[in-house]
């Protein structure tokens, strides 16, 4: 079955970067596009990024544009999100998604979640 | 960007009832709508896509209704475990893709 699994999130001061993974397994990876959705604190839902299935095309939300970029590693079937210049509002979970392929853009596999604070 | 509003922000409802929730667009998505639900501390299960399509193993009493800017999610009869938060998103005109704010159906 599908499996989404974050890491690399935890506690970071404002300012400085992190990197979030996601492995996947269970699908075809390089044939899907991919997500970052978060959702702060007892709020709700944000997309954040998408990347295409190939790597060439990206989008972000005007949020984190210019600070946080979305790749991809097809051979290793991992998603990643660099965040940079982290602020005390991109704390939130962060989920990788998966769609069911364009024009279907809804979400119907979501990993576990990673937790990101910025504080300091 | 598509603005998407859920409401009522919380729902009281008795086990049992029938619950409706709204979800209205700043403009038409056509059917390009989707719900969510989500349990405090879990990740957001697909309920309904193209705004009335059943996802994969939902039960039969939610259903999905409306086309363009105004969207209806429905429970014909709540069971314990609906209760929970749900959200609307479209995916109609994007990026951005965007989400309704959420409302949450509680026990009343």
């Amino acid at each position: 079955q599908v499996q989404l699994v974050e890491s690399g999130g935890g506690v970071v001061q404002p300012g400085r970067s992190l990197r979030l993974s996601c492995a996947a397994s269970g699908f075809s990876f390089s044939s899907y596009d991919m997500y970052w959705v978060r959702q702060a604190p007892g709020k709700g839902l944000e997309w954040v990024a998408v990347i295409w299935y190939d790597g060439s095309n990206k989008h972000y939300a005007d949020s984190v544009k210019g600070r946080f970029t979305i790749s991809r590693d097809n051979s290793k079937n991992t998603l990643y999100l660099q965040m940079n210049s982290l602020r005390a509002e991109d704390t939130a979970v962060y989920y990788c998604a998966r769609d069911r392929g364009r024009p279907n853009n809804w979400f119907d596999s979501w990993g576990q979640g990673m937790m990101v604070t910025v504080s300091s | 960007e598509i603005v998407m509003t859920q409401s009522p922000a919380t729902l009281s409802v008795s086990p049992g009832e029938r619950a409706t929730l709204s979800c209205r667009a700043s403009q038409s998505v056509s059917s390009n709508l989707a719900w969510y639900q989500q349990k405090p501390g879990h990740t957001p299960r697909l309920l309904i896509y193209g705004a009335s399509t059943r996802a994969t193993g939902i039960p039969a009493r939610f259903a999905g209704s409306g086309s363009g800017t105004e969207f209806t999610l429905t429970i014909s009869s709540l069971q314990s475990e609906d209760f929970a938060v749900y959200y609307c998103q479209q995916y109609h005109n994007w990026p951005p893709l965007t989400f309704g704010g959420g409302t949450k159906v509680e026990i009343k």
